[in-house]
């Protein structure tokens, strides 16, 4: 079964700085995703991505399938970006790719 | 955009009383899941279905069924609820495959 750790647990930001959260993961994979879940709110997913680089506006996801491991990017970061990002990838290697293993979560919190 | 609808946010029941978690969602998807979200444990797959009246057991599926009579509707079933079982409840939809996933806005179960 796919084992997900993200780093860090926790992020303090000011306004406008660089963000990076990481992800590694112990199993190959065909794609992963990530998700963004706001204060008492619902999860979105942001993105899935299966090879190197996916931009949305001022985040970023990078993916090295050799290595196992992917980042998210917020550049110029805001009080808004506050909420926890999770990260996602299929529980097993080949079979059904529906079911998930997911992070435990970063908590990101922005500050003005 | 896809939406997925669960029955209540918030919820308070009593120990040994029968629960039901409703979950539509309006994009015809195959699969359904119902998860579960604890401090620190993150997101933990209860039972998931990927076509009407077929279901699978996922990570955490004691003390819990679900049925799905109809496409659109999953809906998780607590036999007999305990306080263990207080947690948030998040159902999700996606199209077969390794997809994207849609999540509700969650139903905080309380257990008393």
């Amino acid at each position: 079964k796919n084992e997900v750790e993200q780093s860090p647990q926790n992020l303090t930001a000011q306004e406008g700085e660089f963000i990076t959260i990481n992800c590694s993961y112990s199993v190959g994979i065909s794609a992963l995703h990530w998700l963004q879940q706001h204060p008492g709110g619902g999860i979105v997913s942001l993105f899935m991505l299966s090879s190197g680089k996916k931009k949305h506006g001022r985040l970023i996801a990078t993916i090295n399938i050799q290595e196992k491991h992917s980042s998210l990017h917020i550049t110029a970061s805001h009080p808004r970006d506050s909420a926890v990002y999770i990260c996602a990838v299929p529980a097993n290697s080949g079979g059904s790719n529906y079911k998930l293993t997911f992070g435990k979560g970063t908590l990101l919190t922005v500050n003005p | 955009d896809v939406k997925v609808t669960q029955s209540s946010r918030y919820l308070v029941k009593r120990t040994g009383e029968k629960v039901f978690l409703e979950c539509v969602q309006d994009m015809d998807h195959e699969n359904m899941f119902w998860y579960r979200q604890d401090p620190g444990l993150g997101l933990r797959l209860i039972y998931f279905s990927y076509d009407v009246k077929m279901k699978e057991k996922g990570d955490i599926p004691e003390g819990y069924s679900v049925s799905r009579e109809k496409k659109e509707r999953f809906s998780l079933i607590l036999e007999s609820a305990s306080t263990n079982q207080t947690s948030m409840y998040l159902c999700a939809s996606s199209w077969l495959g390794n997809q994207p996933q849609h999540f509700g806005d969650g139903t905080r179960l309380s257990i008393l």
